[in-house]
């Protein structure tokens, strides 16, 4: 699986907006990119994914570069919830198996 | 909709001693994954079932972790025996396995603590 990078931990004020880096410069053209969390002391969670374009959904949006080497997970207002850890995946289209391999995440503190 | 269901939450064990969790996944969902997480790392994919067919288990420790899923709904991942480094938390998740992608939903986990 094509690797990502992103930064160990972030933090963010109460009530801000929210960009989350991550870089993955070994990407294929079939590779879907991916963005879960982990609540503390709970399973990881599906927040978005995308393959070329900008995708928005009730939790976040996914902003893709054009070259696809980066992309962004954006929290449009910060909350006390959103306290968790943030993993970037690649998946592979084209493989079928739909399996997800996690790396460290960013862990996030969200400040009152 | 019922979520992914796991048990027990917490397992505490002298090693050498044998263990098993059992996971129950969402109703209908034909793919079920056994993860483990290890203190400060992401989850790491043991096991993946497909009805209760095995797809793919090449990280699990066969030597020492099984799992089944006989009737392609419930699955149960045993341990014997453990060892210290197996202290983890597992996690099980499913997914509906239809055409295209489908999210994983994963269960709140088991901590399994070795001493």
């Amino acid at each position: 699986d094509a690797k990502t990078t992103q930064p160990n931990s972030m933090e963010s004020n109460e009530e801000e907006p929210v960009h989350l880096p991550c870089n993955h410069s070994t990407i294929s053209g079939t590779d879907y990119i991916h963005w879960y969390r982990q609540l503390p002391s709970q399973g990881p969670e599906y927040v978005i994914h995308g393959l070329t374009s900008n995708v928005n959904n009730r939790m976040a949006s996914l902003a893709i570069a054009e070259d696809r080497k980066s992309s962004t997970l954006i929290l449009h207002r910060a909350t006390l919830r959103d306290a968790a850890v943030y993993y970037c995946i690649l998946r592979d289209g084209g493989a079928g198996s739909y399996q997800l391999t996690f790396g460290k995440g960013t862990k996030l503190s969200v400040i009152p | 909709e019922a979520g992914v269901a796991q048990s027990p939450r917490y397992k505490i064990i002298e090693k050498r001693q044998s263990v098993a969790f059992w996971c129950n996944p969402i109703s209908g969902h034909a793919t079920l994954y056994w993860y483990q997480q290890i203190l400060g790392q992401g989850p790491k994919l043991l096991i993946q079932f497909q009805n209760n067919g095995v797809v793919d288990d090449s990280q699990l420790p066969k030597d020492r972790f099984s799992a089944e899923r006989l009737k392609g709904v419930d699955s149960t991942l045993k341990i014997q025996p453990a060892k210290l480094e197996d202290s983890a938390v597992y996690l099980c998740a499913s997914t509906d396995g239809r055409a295209g992608y489908n999210e994983q939903f994963f269960g709140p986990g088991t901590r399994l603590t070795v001493l």
